[in-house]
């Protein structure tokens, strides 16, 4: 069966550089959620969006952005990186928002600032 | 606010003991509640859910009951094997939201044979 897949898988920047993420998410899944999960640490929600809109937004930094095109797929626009911000970026797929759909998880973009 | 507490780990176990996660919950409203497992360089995989109070979860053996009484949803096998040496997240969705879940610190498990 068709996984969520992210790419790249791995991703090393500079300070100050900017990175995209991307996320492809199942076939006919219309909701997209990003978390971030830095060593050693439980997964931090960013953002989710839900038929190309945004739908809920969590400790996402102002230097990120995010969207989800026409095909469903979303990118994750980050700027300005910091060290802080080297972590595991896993993006989520579901059919629909909220409590009734599961999520499945891709198996993350690790970024390495230096 | 909404959070999650487990157990902290790691926790080490002989293959075929008995296998106790705590987790307890602080939420709004009635969430639901979920155990993911996360395996080395892996991403995260749902192991089991429950909706609603008294709800049991089960999957490959592992267990949950969702105890609104107590605010917990503790994970249980009864002989676990050296393939479940992962990472145990305890995780929530609160009623009415979008849908993010809210996880807890995770709790590495090591299964030696």
């Amino acid at each position: 069966a068709a996984g969520v897949i992210q790419s790249p898988r791995h991703l090393i920047k500079e300070k100050r550089e900017t990175a995209t993420l991307k996320c492809y998410p199942i076939p006919r899944h219309d909701t997209v959620y990003w978390y971030q999960q830095g060593p050693g640490q439980d997964p931090q929600f960013l953002i989710s969006f839900y038929e190309k809109m945004q739908s809920d937004k969590g400790s996402i930094p102002d230097r990120f952005s995010a969207q989800q095109f026409s095909d469903y797929h979303s990118e994750l626009n980050m700027s300005s990186l910091e060290l802080g911000d080297s972590a595991l970026y896993f993006c989520a797929s579901s059919l629909g928002p909220g409590q009734g759909g599961e999520q499945f998880f891709g198996p993350g973009t690790r970024l390495t600032v230096l | 606010g909404n959070s999650v507490t487990q157990m902290e780990g790691p926790v080490t176990l002989s293959e075929e003991a008995f296998l106790t996660i705590n987790c307890t919950y602080t939420a709004t409203g009635y969430p639901s509640l979920f155990w993911y497992v996360q395996y080395p360089g892996e991403g995260l995989q749902l192991l089991l859910k429950a909706t609603k109070a008294d709800d049991k979860g089960s999957n490959k053996g592992f267990e949950a009951t969702y105890r609104k009484e107590t605010t917990s949803f503790h994970l249980e096998k009864g002989s676990v094997q050296v393939s479940d040496s992962a990472v145990y997240f305890c995780a929530l969705i609160l009623l009415g939201s979008q849908g993010n879940l809210i996880f807890g610190k995770g709790t590495k498990l090591s299964v030696k044979p």
